[in-house]
């Protein structure tokens, strides 16, 4: 495993409910991201963070905020949650430059 | 042109067969392409990756083949087995803005019937 646990792994919630998931890893990795995975669609890109309190948009970033106050770990919240955000959301962690990304299993959100 | 396209969708291959699964993209600014393998419930996992200085890259029964001027690149997996039975996702990255991002394909639903 690369060190890297999300949580939760299953959440089921209402449509406009705050919603935040989290990824902790213990690898020290600089960059860490944030995809949703959906039937079709294969893996998007919502946010990345290339370091502390340093993050940028992805390809699906509309109605997704993030924060990193320390390297272990990147929140992804939902503010407002809509039924269209029901997906599973991966987080994944690069070392550095040419290095490969790793992921976590994954947290499987139902918005209601 | 950040679009990588991954056929096919799915496939079914009988124990001891060649697999093969074809990407392509358009964008020459990418300069690194993985695949990942994932397991029903898992994330996924590295399983190969090549960058496009070389034509082709082995790993035991995973060989990558990569044609830089097609612009495509594929996994063939030899001597298929049931549990290489999971969901490949071809993928590509390029930097941007001092990052790099991956861009995937939708996926392929490998099959590996005993």
């Amino acid at each position: 495993d690369a060190g890297i646990t999300q949580s939760p792994r299953h959440k089921v919630t209402e449509t406009g409910t705050p919603v935040t998931l989290r990824c902790h890893q213990t690898e020290n990795h600089r960059y860490m991201y944030w995809y949703r995975q959906d039937p079709g669609h294969g893996l998007r890109l919502i946010h990345y963070s290339y370091g502390v309190k340093d993050t940028d948009k992805g390809e699906v970033s509309d109605g997704y905020s993030v924060s990193r106050s320390k390297t272990e770990d990147f929140l992804l919240t939902l503010e407002s949650a809509t039924s269209s955000q029901t997906s599973v959301y991966f987080c994944a962690i690069r070392q550095g430059i040419g290095q490969p990304q790793h992921f976590g299993d994954g947290t499987r959100l139902s918005i209601l | 042109q950040q679009q990588v396209k991954q056929s096919p969708q799915s496939l079914i291959v009988q124990k001891g067969g060649i697999s093969i699964i074809n990407c392509a993209y358009e964008n020459t600014a990418f300069d690194y392409f993985p695949w990942y393998q994932q397991f029903p419930g898992k994330g996924p996992a590295l399983l190969i990756a090549i960058r496009p200085d070389v034509s082709e890259k082995k790993e035991g029964r995973f060989t990558i083949s990569f044609n830089k001027s097609a612009k495509q690149f594929s996994l063939h997996i030899m001597d298929s087995q049931p549990g290489d039975s999971a969901t490949y996702f071809c993928a590509a990255s390029f930097s941007q803005g001092g990052s790099e991002k991956l861009v995937f394909g939708k996926g392929t639903k490998l099959t590996v019937n005993p």
